[in-house]
């Protein structure tokens, strides 16, 4: 079974921290990892990664994938409180499917 | 349109009673996925349709729940006799057909919350 482990759980930091989110994942047909954020609705896009040790980078954001390890971080430097939300892990497979972590709740606080 | 949309945002129902969930996809978006999401936890996978056919439904938790997508466009997911483990959020998703060859990214609706009494 396809299985998707994100820690730390929850994460509590200030504005200006730089955070980490871990990943680790154990699928079959592996085809791409993604990273959503998800705030009170709808989660949204923001990394995908096929290849290990390339780096996706967007502003404070960058992700990078370990295939060797099975493993993805995301990093978020000099946080803000509009990052505050659930970061949401997800593997696909060739078949096409999605399996998700249970997500990191990140808060911060002014 | 412009987004997923699902309806209705909010449902109450009693234990027992037959629930319908609508996904309005993103037009021409080949694939579509439907996810159970429990508070604080991620998005469970239910099932999945490439047009009109439903390719994967090993996520339904029960007999209870059927989805269809007869056209290829709108889905519908049912859940009959609800019970109380059954509230949730009920999110659906959609991928083009290029993004979803290439692994890439869900376009979510903002979710069905479920709440059974």
């Amino acid at each position: 079974e396809d299985k998707v482990v994100q820690s730390p759980l929850s994460l509590v930091v200030h504005e200006g921290d730089t955070v980490t989110l871990n990943c680790s994942y154990e699928v079959t047909n592996f085809r791409s990892l993604l990273w959503y954020k998800q705030e009170k609705k709808a989660p949204t896009f923001l990394f995908m990664l096929t290849s290990s040790g390339i780096e996706k980078k967007s502003g404070r954001l960058s992700s990078i994938l370990d295939k060797k390890e099975l493993f993805s971080i995301l990093n978020i430097t000099a946080t803000q409180t509009g990052d505050s939300a659930i970061y949401l892990c997800a593997v696909v497979t060739n078949a096409g499917k999605s399996t998700f972590g249970d997500g990191t709740t990140l808060t911060v606080k002014p | 349109g412009a987004g997923v949309s699902q309806s209705p945002r909010y449902k109450v129902a009693k234990r027992g009673q037959d629930v319908a969930l609508r996904c309005d996809p993103i037009s021409g978006h080949v694939s579509l996925f439907w996810y159970q999401q429990a508070l604080g936890q991620g998005p469970e996978f239910l099932t999945y349709f490439q047009n009109e056919a439903q390719l994967d439904k090993s996520g339904l938790p029960s007999d209870r729940f059927f989805a269809e997508r007869p056209e290829g466009s709108v889905s519908t997911l049912k859940i009959q006799r609800t019970q109380q483990e059954d509230s949730a959020v009920y999110l659906c998703a959609s991928s083009s057909r290029d993004s979803g060859r290439a692994g890439g990214e869900l376009f979510f609706g903002e979710g069905s919350r479920l709440t059974v009494l």
